[in-house]
């Protein structure tokens, strides 16, 4: 089945470490983003990628990298410069960003929590 | 900031009609409102979008006003498993295009 696959779905990092989170689709879709939730909000946009070879800072890019090699994969590392690392993560896609008459296909999450 | 105003939480019976309303009162000619859905620690889903004219998909409809300023989404025959929070957005060219995330309305179905 097509769809947005992340992993893990938990994580525990140790203060002071980098860590990398997944994200791989196989809709074929140009358009890659990864968002933060905390509890009780709504999602805040972290990076996104419009095509392969190119992202963009978010609005709370600050303590993330991410990296675009392929098309099917947009990996977020989430490093020791990020202050309050704790949340959930969730990374989406779409056929383009720049059509406004698409939806964004979500994954399931990766729940981070710094130990 | 999101530019749409939702009631924080909802009840609804199961078997119901369940009608989650949504303010845009700013909302420009070339903007969509999108809905999505997400349950308890996972992904948001898809519900439905629409410019101006109503909506209708096999998951729910969207009503949309005459003036744009607000719209209604509706889910026909409410089971246990709608209980979620609803996010209506106003997807803008002017917010380079990102969809901009509120608090969303929490819909419990009561048995």
């Amino acid at each position: 089945d097509g769809g947005i696959t992340q992993s893990p779905k938990y994580l525990f990092r140790k203060e002071g470490q980098n860590v990398t989170l997944s994200c791989e689709q196989n809709l074929n879709h140009d358009a890659m983003y990864w968002y933060r939730q905390d509890p009780g909000q709504g999602l805040r946009l972290i990076y996104y990628s419009q095509i392969v070879n190119d992202f963009q800072k978010g609005d709370i890019a600050e303590g993330y990298s991410v990296s675009r090699e392929k098309k099917e994969s947009f990996p977020l590392t989430v490093t020791s410069a990020q202050k309050n690392p704790t949340a959930f993560y969730l990374c989406a896609s779409s056929i383009g960003r720049l059509i406004m008459n698409t939806e964004a296909f979500f994954g399931q999450g990766t729940r981070l929590t710094v130990v | 900031d999101a530019k749409t105003t939702q009631p924080t939480s909802m009840d609804c019976a199961e078997g119901r009609a369940a009608n989650l309303p949504c303010n845009h009162s700013t909302i420009s000619g070339n903007e969509y409102v999108y809905w999505y859905r997400q349950i308890h620690s996972q992904g948001p889903q898809y519900i439905i979008h629409g410019l101006k004219n109503n909506e209708t998909n096999e998951m729910a409809s969207l009503i949309i006003t005459e003036d744009r300023k607000s719209s209604t989404l509706i889910l026909p025959h409410a089971t246990l498993r709608d209980t979620a929070v609803y996010y209506c957005i106003v997807r803008s060219m002017d917010s380079n295009y990102q969809l901009i995330w509120g608090a969303g309305t929490k819909l419990i179905i009561k048995p």
